[in-house]
């Protein structure tokens, strides 16, 4: 079975730093990997995916993320933060070969920003 | 809105009822998911459907709990007997997976929150 850590519950900035947000997974096989973002009172969304090809993969509203496979780890990135980032982000697998929509998501990590 | 609805959005039970959430995917999803999620964690998979097919139940999925769609479109989430500890947000997510290997995106409901006293 796969597993998801997030390194950080909470992470607070303020606008125009940097985020980097760690993910390192568990599994055997080979995997698909999610990020997913739910903002304060909405649904969950996708951010990001990487299925194969290239390692960095960019997303939505200037995200990307980098699949390192050699360290098992789906790390986020935005170079310059805005107050409109503040949201929960989840990390999230999936084992290759199955359904996509069957996910394993890490525990999640807070992002506050502070204008 | 043509998103994925789910009803109620809140659920106030007591220890030993049984309690039901429905599920609306959006129109034409062919796979509907069912996830939980408790405080501080992220969502856990309970099951799918293909269809009216329940194609796959996770192990947290306990006797109390059953699923179904019976005509393809909505779904409901039965649990009876509850416990405390089934307190959580119950989501929904629908898919529409057109041919086999094909990328398939997720779009998730709002959630059901039950709170069992």
């Amino acid at each position: 079975a796969q597993s998801v850590s997030q390194h950080n519950h909470h992470v607070i900035l303020s606008e125009a730093a940097s985020l980097e947000l760690g993910c390192n997974y568990s599994y055997g096989g080979t995997v698909n990997l999610f990020w997913y973002v739910q903002y304060p009172g909405q649904h969950l969304q996708l951010l990001l995916k990487y299925f194969s090809g290239d390692p960095l993969v960019k997303g939505i509203k200037g995200f990307e993320a980098e699949f390192i496979k050699s360290k098992f780890s789906f790390n986020l990135r935005k170079p310059s933060v805005q107050w409109s980032d503040t949201a929960e982000y989840f990390c999230a697998v999936n084992a290759r070969g199955t359904s996509y929509g069957k996910l394993t998501f890490g525990q999640g990590t807070i992002l506050t920003v502070h204008p | 809105d043509t998103g994925v609805s789910q009803n109620p959005r809140h659920k106030i039970t007591k220890r030993g009822q049984n309690v039901t959430f429905r599920c609306d995917p959006i129109s034409e999803h062919n796979r509907l998911y069912w996830y939980r999620q408790t405080l501080g964690q992220g969502p856990e998979f309970l099951t799918y459907f293909q269809n009216e097919a329940q194609l796959e139940k996770s192990r947290l999925l306990s006797d109390r709990f059953s699923a179904e769609r019976p005509k393809g479109s909505f779904s409901t989430l039965e649990i009876q007997r509850t416990e405390q500890g089934d307190s959580a947000m119950y989501l929904c997510a629908s898919s529409l997976v057109a041919l086999q290997g094909s990328n398939e995106k997720l779009f998730f409901g709002s959630g059901t929150q039950l709170s069992v006293l």
